[in-house]
């Protein structure tokens, strides 16, 4: 147990609607990050969230957004949901944002999109 | 481009056989340097990293890797791997600012049988 927590750990909705992921991170870190691990494309990283602010993003779509809280957890929201956005949703935590600092790993959402 | 290589996609090997997972990187300058491993629906582990000295590290589980500047490789080893070993298994960087998120390989389906 990484000590990240995520929910859901399954998620099946239709195309065009909005669902929302959520992560807790570990107790002490104030790092967020959120990758997306699908077939085609492998794992990618979306976006870090460092004490509330977002700190970098990656390859995440306009139709995605994420904002992390006081309390440090985190939200994605996807929204227009497409087939093809179907994958495993990692959450990611760390200690601070330095280059040197470990990202622990959550046990994912699985969205399925039909 | 700035990437991570992971040469075999597909590793079947017999136990008691030793493994060689291949991972090469394009970026220049100082890298940090992961290897983390996925069981069969879990989370993923992070099995040993490179961060500077000793270009040979001992991870967990029996694990090592090699950093090898000249070659850009970081090649994760085991000398005798066992059915548990069955995983999917990533390498990884971090080394763009500002939040030097993970930017991973495409994995490796390592696949023991007894």
């Amino acid at each position: 147990d990484s000590g990240v927590t995520q929910t859901p750990k399954h998620l099946i909705t239709a195309t065009g609607q909005r669902v929302t992921l959520r992560c807790s991170p570990r107790s002490g870190d104030l790092s967020v990050y959120w990758y997306q691990q699908s077939l085609d494309q492998g794992l990618q990283f979306l976006i870090q969230y460092y004490n509330g602010e977002e700190r970098a993003k990656g390859n995440i779509l306009e139709r995605f957004s994420a904002q992390q809280f006081p309390d440090l957890h985190s939200e994605l929201n996807l929204s227009s949901l497409e087939l093809g956005d179907s994958a495993l949703y990692f959450c990611a935590s760390s200690v601070g944002r330095a280059r040197a600092n470990e990202q622990f790993f959550g046990p994912g959402t699985r969205l399925t999109v039909l | 481009a700035q990437s991570v290589s992971q040469h075999n996609h597909h590793v079947i090997l017999s136990e008691a056989a030793s493994l060689e997972l291949g991972c090469n990187y394009s970026y220049g300058g100082t890298v940090n340097l992961f290897w983390y491993v996925q069981y069969p629906g879990q989370h993923l582990q992070l099995l040993l990293k490179y961060f500077s000295g000793d270009p040979l590290v001992k991870g967990i589980k029996g694990f090592e890797a090699e950093f090898i500047k000249s070659k850009f490789s970081f090649n994760l080893r085991k000398p005798s791997v066992q059915w548990s070993d069955t995983a999917e298994y990533f390498c990884a960087v971090n080394v763009t600012p500002p939040g030097y998120a993970l930017n991973f390989g495409k994995g490796t389906s390592l696949l023991v049988t007894p």
